[in-house]
């Protein structure tokens, strides 16, 4: 079946601009979160939803950081006013809920570069 | 503060020869622990992963082992092969959390023919 995909899979904004990102995880999946990865590191948890409720966003690292899933499938994360830190690939990944597993399954990602 | 550590950004290895790439974690509350192989321009894909009651998990070519006591866990890779050369992460998730995965940096693996 089809995995989780993300687009765009690139994106140049202007610092200051809002950017939004979209999230078609797996279908089935009900839990979905975002990860930020910056260059040479690993993956960072921003956000994780389950369902169209956002349960943790502890890792959003300003308020310029929103994310919704309003009908539980599809998830958009906007950054408003963006700053060259953002820059930075940004990873969904989704699971079946309460697996036991803590798999996920990730998208190719969004590298979003701030000019 | 970290609390996944891979300590080596790079190992290179022969074609054929074991490939070990280790994990250090500083969590206690970690329960679940996973290794991601991420190839350049991809998203992470799962690999193998080992629950903490346990000691070892295998896979086909892909073992991991897990020291509880001394907060270690290991992924060895034989007999290595150059498809396997990519970049691994190791990742881990806390009991009664979000299930949110807590990343290593990675370890850049080269396996040379």
């Amino acid at each position: 079946g089809a995995g989780v995909s993300q687009s765009p899979r690139y994106k140049v904004a202007k610092r200051g601009q809002d950017v939004a990102l979209r999230c078609d995880p797996i279908s089935g999946h009900v839990s979905l979160f975002w990860y930020q990865q910056a260059l040479g590191q690993g993956p960072e948890f921003l956000t994780y939803f389950q369902n169209e409720a956002q349960l943790d966003k502890s890792g959003l690292p300003s308020d310029r950081f929103f994310a919704e899933r309003p009908e539980g499938s599809v998830s958009t994360l906007k950054i408003q006013r963006t700053q060259q830190e953002d820059s930075a690939v940004y990873l969904c990944a989704s699971s079946l809920a309460f697996s036991g597993t803590y798999e996920q399954y990730f998208g190719p990602g969004t590298r979003l570069t701030v000019t | 503060d970290q609390q996944v550590k891979q300590n080596s950004p790079s190992l290179s290895v022969q074609e054929g020869r074991i490939s070990i790439l280790n994990c250090d974690y500083t969590n206690s509350m970690f329960d679940y622990f996973l290794w991601y192989k991420k190839y350049p321009a991809e998203g992470p894909t799962f690999l193998i992963s080992i629950s903490s009651i346990k000691d070892k998990n295998e896979d086909g070519r892909f073992t991991v082992f897990l020291n509880k006591s001394a907060k270690h866990l290991s992924l060895h890779i034989v007999p290595s092969q150059p498809g396997d050369s990519a970049v691994y992460f190791c990742a881990a998730s806390a009991k009664g959390g979000s299930e949110k995965l807590v990343f290593g940096k990675g370890t850049k693996l080269t396996v040379n023919p």
